[in-house]
């Protein structure tokens, strides 16, 4: 069965410290990977998506990296801010039927 | 940028009672999808939709029906709501050719519905 681990559940950090989410997976085959962040009451929004190629994909302060070989990826965030408080969704899709399967969130509280 | 549109921020409806779910897209998208969305479960697929009248059951389709009458509308029926379908739903579409979810999806803000 496909499945998407994200680590931590829940994270808090001072504004302008850097943190990193952790996702691991075993979709197979691999089609691609995209971190989403989602504001509390709102719909997800697109940070990155990397196919099997790409190990670093980055999106201001956000940056993604990807190995296909372990099935992990990360989302390292610098410099945070106040605004980056968020739920942070890992999603993978399949190569196969193309199905995404997706994580259940790490949620980021960055305090002043 | 893309508009996902959904009809209603919050509902609160009765046990028994039918209930409507739109959702509008003004990208052209062919992929239409509908997802809950319940704490510790991560997004659920219900059901999804690749062209005007066509729908594929998701991982939970239970108890939901949809609509796909014009390219730019997708509409989530719950025929008889019930308590265990208070829920969040997002609406996502997606502008892949050839159909699922492979790709970038831009959601909807999402309804967050109460069946009391």
């Amino acid at each position: 069965k496909n499945q998407v681990e994200q680590s931590p559940q829940s994270l808090i950090i001072l504004e302008g410290k850097n943190c990193t989410l952790q996702c691991n997976y075993t979709v197979s085959p691999f089609s691609n990977l995209r971190w989403y962040k989602q504001d509390t009451g709102r719909g997800p929004v697109s940070l990155t998506i990397m196919t099997f190629s790409e190990n670093t994909k980055s999106n201001g302060r956000y940056t993604a990296t990807l190995d296909a070989d372990t099935k992990q990826s990360s989302l390292h965030i610098t410099a945070s801010q106040l605004s980056d408080s968020a739920s942070y969704i890992c999603v993978v899709s399949d190569a196969n039927a193309g199905k995404s399967t997706f994580g259940d969130g790490t949620t980021l509280t960055v305090k002043p | 940028d893309v508009k996902v549109t959904q009809s209603s921020r919050y509902l609160v409806k009765r046990t028994g009672e039918k209930v409507f779910l739109e959702c509008v897209q003004d990208m052209d998208h062919e992929n239409m999808f509908w997802y809950r969305q319940d704490p510790g479960l991560g997004l659920r697929l219900i059901y999804f939709s690749y062209d005007v009248k066509m729908k594929e059951k998701g991982d939970i389709p239970e108890g939901y029906s949809v609509s796909r009458e014009k390219k730019e509308r997708f509409s989530l029926i719950l025929e008889s709501a019930s308590t265990n379908q208070t829920s969040m739903y997002l609406c996502a579409s997606s502008p892949h050719p050839s159909g699922g979810a492979s790709y970038i999806q831009y959601f909807g803000a999402g309804t967050r519905l109460s069946v009391l």
